[in-house]
């Protein structure tokens, strides 16, 4: 199984800065996915991190408002700009070796913007 | 993305077994059926993944249909630590992405 840190664990930010989360995994992992999960809600996959080159996002989401890095093969960023309020949320990142294996998720960055 | 549907909510007994059914009639022949659960405040759990055979594990068994348009996850003895969203997910092959795509979720309560 994979061991993954998520910092920071929570963050109060004011509207129009940015914030970046950072994923850490304790093993070499073939995928890596970002989530976001609004309050009371289920998750939202925001894009997949792709090493060594650019995110592939999902609809609704684009690279100027949530731009990710994958520099190696244990660590992505995942960064909200600009935010708003509603961009309050728990972001979690998520790796897998291969679809047909389990997933494994942090256990998410509570932002909220004030 | 092929979807998944599951009941919104479904209460259960403690030390009862408790039996989650997911709809997945789009399915395609590639794709794998996950099941994830979320206690509150976590992030998700893997619990148990199959493709065409009947899985089980230490926290779970997973029934898949003959046709594969529908699963259910059968805790054998629910107890209070259980208590979660359960989340039924196809999983694409990974030249598709290999991506998880949530759909909302059982959220199962147990009572003492």
């Amino acid at each position: 199984s994979a061991v993954i840190s998520q910092k920071p664990s929570r963050d109060i930010c004011q509207r129009g800065t940015s914030l970046t989360i950072q994923c850490q995994v304790d093993s070499q992992v073939t995928m890596m996915f970002w989530y976001r999960q609004q309050p009371g809600q289920s998750l939202t996959l925001i894009a997949t991190a792709n090493q060594g080159s650019e995110a592939t996002y999902e609809s609704g989401f684009v690279i100027d408002k949530f731009p990710i890095s994958r520099p190696n093969l244990t660590f992505s960023t995942l960064t909200v700009s600009n935010m708003s309020p509603e961009d309050s949320s728990i972001y979690l990142c998520s790796v897998s070796e291969s679809f047909g294996t389990e997933a494994f998720f942090g256990q998410g960055t509570r932002l909220t913007v004030v | 993305d092929a979807k998944t549907t599951q009941p919104n909510s479904m209460e259960s007994n403690e030390e009862e077994p408790v039996h989650l059914p997911c709809n997945h009639s789009t399915i395609s022949g590639t794709d794998y059926i996950h099941w994830y659960r979320q206690l509150p405040s976590q992030g998700p759990e893997y619990v148990i993944h199959g493709l065409t055979s009947n899985v089980n594990n230490r926290m779970a068994s997973l029934a898949i249909a003959e046709d594969r348009k529908s699963s259910t996850l059968i805790l054998h003895r629910a107890t209070l630590r259980d208590a979660a969203v359960y989340y039924c997910i196809l999983r694409a092959p990974y030249n598709q992405g290999g991506k998880l795509i949530f759909g909302q979720g059982t959220e199962l309560s147990v009572k003492p």
